[in-house]
């Protein structure tokens, strides 16, 4: 159980242009998910934390026009980044919590370059 | 503000039984937890503590001491394939906070 899908894995996408990450919960219903950026050997770094129903509450320095986030249903949250550019290119990783944030499931990541 | 404390890099050989420490500062605290993750991969959810003690699973404990602050990941029977990072993370509201990791390379 808890299983959580991430799609795309990989996506390469020009400068300019926007790309949307999903995350979905397989076996069970998330109230909360989280979405993370990961460097190469650094830690994860919370971006958002997104509710269903309701708008994503956005870390300090994080740019919630840039990263939009939309948590439709209990099942599936997207990562939208718009006009990416080179140094977004990173390791995005979700994370869904059934109500505990102390037990997060986590998506597979997607590996985003940016050209 | 929070901040977690581990070491960035131990060594260990197969078989044997390494331990990973972290301390934290929180202004709240809910508990301790701790999460593997392989090179590529996604981070996977090993354990966590709200309580002192020692908590057990398989040839993987986790121990906590709130008066101290502190708590270790204590990984027993080294495989191969426990060459990984390991974070330990605090829980703040609704979010987690992650440390920067420890990476864990086992020595044949």
């Amino acid at each position: 159980g808890a299983v959580v899908s991430q799609h795309p894995s990989r996506v390469i996408c020009k400068s300019g242009t926007s790309v949307k990450i999903e995350c979905r919960s397989l076996d069970f219903q998330a109230t909360t998910m989280f979405w993370y950026r990961q460097f190469p050997k650094k830690s994860l770094m919370l971006m958002a934390t997104s509710n269903e129903g309701s708008k994503a509450t956005y870390e300090q320095g994080v740019e919630k026009d840039k990263f939009l986030i939309n948590h439709a249903s209990l099942t599936l949250s997207t990562l939208t980044v718009t006009s990416a550019h080179p140094e977004d290119s990173s390791f995005y990783i979700c994370s869904a919590s059934s109500g505990r944030a102390d037990e997060q499931y986590f998506g597979p990541g997607t590996r985003l370059t940016v050209t | 503000g929070q901040s977690l404390e581990q070491p960035s890099e131990v060594t260990a050989v197969e078989g044997a039984i390494v331990q990973i420490n972290c301390t934290y500062q929180t202004s709240g605290f809910y508990g301790l937890s701790w999460y593997q993750q392989h090179d590529g991969g996604a981070p996977t959810f090993l354990s966590y503590n709200a309580l002192d003690g020692l908590e057990e699973t398989g040839r993987f404990s986790s121990f906590l001491s709130r008066s101290d602050s502190y708590g270790y990941l204590l990984l027993q029977e080294l495989q191969m394939k426990d060459s990984a990072s390991y974070f330990c993370a605090v829980r703040e509201d609704d979010k987690i906070i992650f440390g920067k990791g420890t990476r864990l390379h086992i020595l044949p």
